[in-house]
């Protein structure tokens, strides 16, 4: 089994709905948690950084994280044809980021 | 600033040569990372350096794999003699104290 778990879709939806990506995790000592966004044929790039549980919010993105249960999600509200990527959810023991283990990806496609 | 510059962007290689991979990480980072993508395994960190000595290099896959930090400003991953299950996407990444990690664009390998 492998230590992240992610949704694996792919996930297609209309321009303006609220989009939800999930990971499930078995590693306790994880107290990082992030989400990455991937264009296609582009390396990724950070969306959210949280630490511990509890919710994050930037505009239009909201990353909450539930340790109890091992759960983290990343919501997308008035989504957009740009929000168009692979979203990989990451996590850290420590705050070496560069050391995260990684989902394998959600692909969104976000229709006009 | 330019971000991350990997090079080549697009390699095709037969079976047994040897194959260098160049990364030019952001200037003033301190932390480089080697990352592997590939669709059955995901994004796995294969090496990292911190003032261009290396760290951690559990994930190299085997011996034929190397990676060398020469000075801030230059790194290499060298794979002698590569092989088909070689294909793959390797990012190169950098980042300073803190939590953003900035990927390059991917150098994508093909070994035929």
């Amino acid at each position: 089994q492998k230590e992240v778990e992610q949704d694996p879709g792919p996930l297609s939806v209309p321009e303006g709905a609220i989009v939800s990506l999930n990971c499930t995790y078995s590693n306790s000592a994880f107290q990082y948690f992030m989400w990455y966004r991937q264009y296609s044929r582009k390396g990724p790039e950070l969306l959210m950084y949280t630490y511990s549980s509890g919710n994050k919010e930037d505009g239009r993105f909201t990353a909450q994280v539930d340790k109890s249960s091992k759960y983290i999600s990343l919501f997308i509200r008035d989504s957009q044809p740009s929000d168009s990527a692979t979203y990989l959810c990451a996590m850290a023991r420590n705050t070496n980021a560069g050391k995260s283990t990684f989902g394998d990806g959600t692909t969104l496609t976000v229709k006009p | 600033d330019a971000g991350v510059i990997q090079s080549p962007r697009h390699e095709v290689t037969e079976m047994g040569q040897e194959v260098t991979l160049r990364c030019k990480p952001i200037s003033g980072h301190n932390s480089l990372f080697w990352y592997r993508q590939t669709m059955m395994r995901g994004l796995e960190l294969l090496i990292y350096f911190n003032n261009n000595v290396p760290i951690d290099d559990s994930g190299m896959p085997e011996d034929r794999f190397s990676a060398k930090m020469p000075n801030a400003s230059f790194s290499t991953l060298k794979i002698q003699p590569s092989e088909p299950r070689d294909s793959a996407v390797y990012f190169c990444a950098s980042k300073q104290a803190g939590n953003t990690i900035y990927f390059g664009e991917g150098s994508w390998l093909t070994v035929v």
